[in-house]
């Protein structure tokens, strides 16, 4: 298809475990973020990339958490050292930026839902 | 620091009826407001955006209002339809379309 993906789509994991959470954006998209959505918590920002740099990651809310994006395509986000606090759903989206404006939508990917035992 | 505010955090209605649906946000320097439909286990779909010098936008029976100085968006649903059950969320750009959410309105329609 043509929209954002992300895997897995769920993850149960151990605390203290490191996961790993992938995003394959759409083609084409040069800007790629990552969203933190807790259990009746709004989203929170996390990382924002611009081609394959992260001018923004002042939402990543420990060292624990890490960001790559690699060929201005697929990003995966890193949590080392899981704990219970990181249980969420943690949300991808792509758009257009740079040369076309700040003005553009964006597209969002089903996300992974993350449960640390 | 940007804040968002949505208000009511739940609705019900009757099928049928137009309804409005609030967003607040505390800093007024926004590239854009952006309207979004959040469906249990999913992602959310973009249903409008609206950038900081306009006034309105309207997609079918949506139409989404910008007052950025009073720091105001409101969503306007005619003739809503149970496929409109959702959640509904608004979110403020700022630099690099960085998006600051609220924290949804939950809206039910009711045959």
């Amino acid at each position: 298809g043509a929209g954002v993906s992300q895997s897995p789509s769920n993850k149960v994991t151990e605390k203290g475990k490191d996961v790993e959470l992938r995003c394959d954006p759409i083609s084409g998209h040069t800007a790629l973020y990552w969203y933190r959505q807790r259990l009746g918590q709004g989203l929170e920002f996390l990382i924002y990339f611009q081609g394959n740099s992260a001018p923004d990651k002042s939402g990543l809310p420990s060292d624990r958490f890490s960001a790559e994006r690699t060929g201005e395509s697929v990003s995966t986000l890193t949590i080392q050292r899981t704990q219970q606090e990181d249980s969420a759903v943690y949300l991808c989206a792509s758009s257009l930026v740079g040369s076309f404006g700040p003005n553009q939508p964006q597209h969002f990917g089903d996300g992974t839902r993350l449960s640390i035992l | 620091k940007q804040e968002v505010t949505q208000i009511p955090a739940a609705l019900s209605v009757p099928e049928g009826e137009n309804l409005v649906l609030n967003c607040s946000f505390t800093d007024s320097a926004i590239y854009n407001l952006q309207w979004f439909r959040q469906d249990p286990g999913k992602g959310l779909t973009s249903l409008l955006l609206i950038q900081s010098s306009q006034r309105e936008q309207t997609s079918g029976r949506l139409n989404a209002s910008l007052d950025k100085s009073s720091g105001r968006s409101t969503l306007y649903i005619a003739a809503s339809q149970p496929g409109d059950s959702a959640t509904y969320l608004c979110a403020a750009a700022g630099g690099g379309n960085k998006l600051t959410f609220g924290t949804g309105t939950q809206l039910k329609v009711e045959l």
